[in-house]
């Protein structure tokens, strides 16, 4: 069984504030990461793709990728009311296109 | 107007009723997979399909069926063998050249009455 965890609760912060959250995985052979957000009552969004060691940065969303310590990492600068949502970590199966979601962190962003 | 279709957006079901999801898509993707959401819970996979007249089991088959006619369409029945069916259900897609990244519909939230 493939695993993604994300095991932070609730995370609250105040309006401009940088927002970290994090997600490990147990497959040593995924090679393509993803974090989607998901409003209350609504579908997931795709918002940050990563497949190489490093960080991606696009626009205030920076994604940070260890693979030999199999960890993924979403950084949110700016934080904005609108960001306060549930942000889903998901992370691929080697050999195929199935993809391994983690419970997800849900973020409050405070004015 | 691209894009992914689930309907109804809320579909309520008598115990023991048979009800069919549907779920279509428009932007040519040979993948498509059907999730279960719970509250707390990650998106769990029911089934997927990667070409026409082919589909797999996901993690929680059991009580659910689907078929894969068209490429654009991959509908989800829920039978009264599901003991717990109330939950939101996603319709998610692949394109065909890319990195793995799914992309979903805006689901339908089931209720067992």
């Amino acid at each position: 069984q493939k695993e993604v965890e994300q095991n932070s609760g609730p995370l609250s912060v105040p309006e401009g504030a940088i927002a970290s959250l994090n997600c490990t995985y147990s497959d040593r052979g995924s090679q393509s990461f993803f974090w989607y957000r998901q409003y209350s009552g609504k579908s997931p969004e795709l918002i940050m793709s990563i497949y190489s060691n490093g960080d991606k940065e696009d626009g205030r969303f920076t994604a940070q990728l260890n693979k030999a310590s199999q960890y993924v990492s979403l950084l949110i600068r700016d934080s904005q009311p609108s960001d306060s949502a549930t942000y889903l970590c998901a992370v691929n199966y080697y050999g195929n296109n199935r993809l391994a979601f983690g419970k997800g962190n849900q973020v409050v962003v405070i004015p | 107007d691209g894009g992914i279709t689930q309907s109804p957006k809320y579909l309520f079901r008598k115990e023991g009723q048979n009800v069919t999801l549907s779920c279509e898509q428009n932007l040519n993707h040979d993948a498509m997979y059907w999730y279960r959401q719970d509250p707390g819970q990650g998106l769990r996979l029911i089934y997927y399909s990667q070409i026409v007249n082919d589909f797999q089991k996901g993690d929680i088959a059991e009580g659910y069926s689907v078929s894969r006619e068209k490429k654009e369409s991959f509908p989800l029945t829920v039978t009264s063998a599901q003991k717990n069916p109330t939950a939101f259900y996603l319709c998610a897609t692949t394109p065909t050249s890319g990195g793995n990244e799914q992309f979903f519909g805006p689901g339908t939230r089931l209720t067992v009455l």
